[in-house]
């Protein structure tokens, strides 16, 4: 199975700086398999990126996607109230499809 | 506008059964693989089974195969699962969850039900 760790377990910063969060595989994820979602406390997940670096449909520009390999980001460019919450990373090119332990984006 | 509503979550003994059910509507549900996915109290995300938009596939992850049957009614647009032989592990918020692309398995999640929640305890 690929393992997928997210750092850091906690990130806390203030609305208007950047956050960048990290997720590694164990091993390659081949055609960028790679998605990220958000979760806000007693609501579902929600799909922000996937492909890597491709925005779902509705989700801000302020949210951006990268890497390739074993290793990938998210970015929020300019963090509004409504970003805090947990997000996970998901690879779904490898059975069993994994998510990461998720990275929780705290107010500061 | 797509929704995703489950049901048939509540507390059942070890060793029980439950059938979760998700109605949908919004999108063409016979045109979708459909996933469950789940969340225990406090932790991450697991996948736990999927079924291709026809039913010809079934996938479920190693922890409940053998005890979760997944299934679907394309005629009443609704997506179940049989869970037997519960284990106090198997306590979550059980969410439904659409898959991204028509007649593939793409594995990717694009709309999510609120979740029931499942309680397995004596």
């Amino acid at each position: 199975d690929i393992v997928l760790t997210q750092s850091p377990g906690t990130l806390s910063l203030s609305p208007g700086e950047r956050a960048t969060l990290s997720c590694r595989a164990s091993q390659s994820v081949s055609s960028s398999y790679l998605a990220w979602y958000q979760q806000k406390p007693g609501q579902a997940p929600r799909l922000l990126i996937y492909d890597t670096s491709s925005r779902a449909t509705g989700i801000p520009d302020r949210f951006s996607g990268s890497g390739s390999g074993t290793d990938f980001t998210l970015t929020i460019s300019r963090l509004e109230p409504e970003d805090f919450a947990v997000y996970y990373c998901q690879q779904y090119n490898n059975s069993p499809i994994t998510f990461g332990q998720g990275t929780r984006l705290e107010i500061k | 506008q797509v929704q995703l509503v489950e049901s048939g979550g509540g507390v059942v003994q070890p060793e029980g059964s439950l059938r979760l059910s998700c109605a949908a509507s919004g999108f063409t549900f016979s045109s979708y693989g459909m996933h469950w996915v789940r969340q225990a109290p406090g932790k991450g995300l697991e996948w736990v089974a999927f079924i291709r938009y026809d039913g010809s596939k079934k996938d479920y992850a190693d922890s409940v195969k053998g005890r979760f049957t997944i299934s679907r009614d394309n005629s009443k647009n609704t997506l179940y699962m049989q869970m037997n032989s519960l284990r106090a592990e198997d306590t979550a918020m059980y969410y439904c969850a659409k898959d991204a692309d028509d007649f593939g398995d793409y594995y990717l999640f694009d709309y999510w039900g609120p979740g029931t929640l499942v309680t397995v305890s004596s």
